[in-house]
């Protein structure tokens, strides 16, 4: 069964920082991943998608990596802002239909 | 306005009822999905439907009943609830799941208490 990872659980940066949440999963033989941002009583908004055949995705600020080979992706957050605080979670496709979620990062960017 | 719409947005219930959790789509997309969130467990997939009338089971179906009559509506019922139940409840959809390039779009989620 796919696991995934998500390190840390939460972060607190002050603004303007660059950041980087991580991603892990144990089966590497995926379709692709996606990261998502979820506000407090929200749902899911889709941030970005990387297929398997990919190694990254951009959009905006955001900067998203992945190694197969190696289980990983990260999501890259440049000048971060106060209105990027949420939980970022990151799901992966396998064979199946389904996403496997991880269980988030809650990120606080402070004034 | 496009996009998935999850209605009721909270529901309060008792166990042993009948509840239905409404799922609308304006994509016309293929896949339909829906996942429980729950601390400590994350997103998990209850159901999914590939198009009308085909449906199967995810990871956690028990105590699940789904159908799919129409391409934009994917209703939820619980049959009899229980508070394990409670949760917070969301739809997805996705244009196709082949070739890997399209993404799941979720609803906002139903907040669902279970006494």
């Amino acid at each position: 069964k796919q696991e995934v990872t998500q390190i840390p659980a939460a972060l607190s940066v002050p603004e303007g920082e660059n950041l980087v949440l991580n991603c892990s999963f144990t089966d590497s033989a995926i379709y692709n991943l996606q990261w998502f941002r979820q506000d407090p009583g929200k749902g899911l908004t889709s941030l970005l998608l990387i297929q398997s055949s990919q190694r990254e995705q951009t959009s905006g600020r955001l900067n998203a990596s992945l190694d197969k080979s190696s289980g990983r992706s990260t999501l890259y957050i440049a000048a971060s802002q106060p209105g990027d605080s949420a939980t970022y979670l990151c799901a992966v496709r396998g064979s199946g239909y389904a996403l496997n979620f991880g269980k988030g990062t809650s990120l606080l960017v402070t004034p | 306005d496009a996009g998935i719409t999850q209605s009721p947005r909270y529901k309060i219930t008792e166990t042993g009822r009948q509840v239905t959790l409404m799922c609308h789509q304006t994509w016309s997309h293929s896949y339909m999905f829906w996942y429980r969130q729950d601390l400590g467990h994350g997103l998990r997939l209850i159901y999914y439907s590939a198009a009308a009338d085909i449906t199967d089971k995810g990871e956690v179906p028990d105590g699940y009943v789904v159908s799919r009559s129409k391409t934009e509506n994917f209703p939820l019922t619980l049959e009899s609830a229980t508070r394990s139940q409670t949760s917070v409840y969301f739809c997805a959809s996705s244009e196709s799941i082949w070739g890997g390039n399209q993404p799941q779009h979720f609803g906002d989620g139903t907040r669902l208490s279970i006494l």
